[in-house]
């Protein structure tokens, strides 16, 4: 069973393009996440959605950052215009709802390393 | 200050000897803990999972939680070097939905 897939895996662009990352969830899975990682700020919850629908978006650090879901197999993360701060790694991750437990685990993709020059 | 404060490391330890990793928090409204594990240029896995205070032990893994003190531990015995990797706690205040991760600590185990 494929995990969640996230492309591109590498991205590089230049200030003030747009840059769109892109996440497939596992099968049957009603929640996505969108996270970015960066050493100065770690691991930081940017959107979740459930059954396609945005839940919190408070962590979207500014309106160049947009999200949708426009059905249950994908998702899109959207920055425009991008700016060198933007530089991270973003991942993507689905989970399963109505289980408790360890069962109750967010999966996450490879992850897309963006770099804006 | 942040939610959830993490030793980042480096964490060098030699192959055999116990790992123990921590993490502290602010909010008394957590209630689940989990740990995860990452290793270089992929995404996190989790690795355990508690709910409240008490022990949890998984193969050569154990998990404590202290709630009263907002203190949370991973211990890794006989330590390998596959166990080379960030560990990176993470807390919610119900299951499932938001989590808020600690900064992880890189830990190096040495042949």
């Amino acid at each position: 069973d494929a995990g969640v897939i996230q492309s591109p895996r590498h991205e590089v662009t230049e200030m003030g393009q747009e840059v769109t990352l892109r996440c497939k969830p596992i099968s049957g899975h009603d929640y996505l996440f969108w996270y970015r990682q960066t050493m100065m700020r770690g691991l930081e919850l940017l959107i979740y959605f459930n059954n396609n629908v945005p839940i919190d978006d408070s962590g979207m650090p500014e309106d160049r950052f947009s999200a949708k879901m426009p059905n249950a197999s994908f998702s899109t993360l959207k920055i425009q215009p991008s700016e060198p701060r933007d530089s991270a790694v973003y991942f993507c991750a689905s989970r399963l709802s109505g289980t408790r437990g360890s069962t109750d685990t967010q999966y996450f993709g490879p992850g897309t390393r963006l770099t804006v020059l | 200050q942040k939610e959830v404060e993490q030793d980042p490391g480096p964490l060098s330890v030699p192959e055999g000897a116990i790992v123990s990793l921590n993490c502290t928090y602010s909010n008394s409204a957590f209630q689940y803990f989990m740990w995860y594990r990452q290793y270089s240029r992929k995404g996190p896995e989790l690795l355990m999972y508690t709910y409240s205070s008490g022990n949890k032990e998984d193969g050569r893994f154990t998990a404590q939680v202290d709630k009263s003190s907002k203190y949370i531990s991973l211990f890794i015995r006989d330590s390998q070097p596959s166990d080379s990797a960030t560990y990176l706690c993470a807390m919610n205040k119900a299951a499932g939905n938001k989590l808020t991760f600690g900064g992880g600590t890189r830990v190096l185990v040495k042949p």
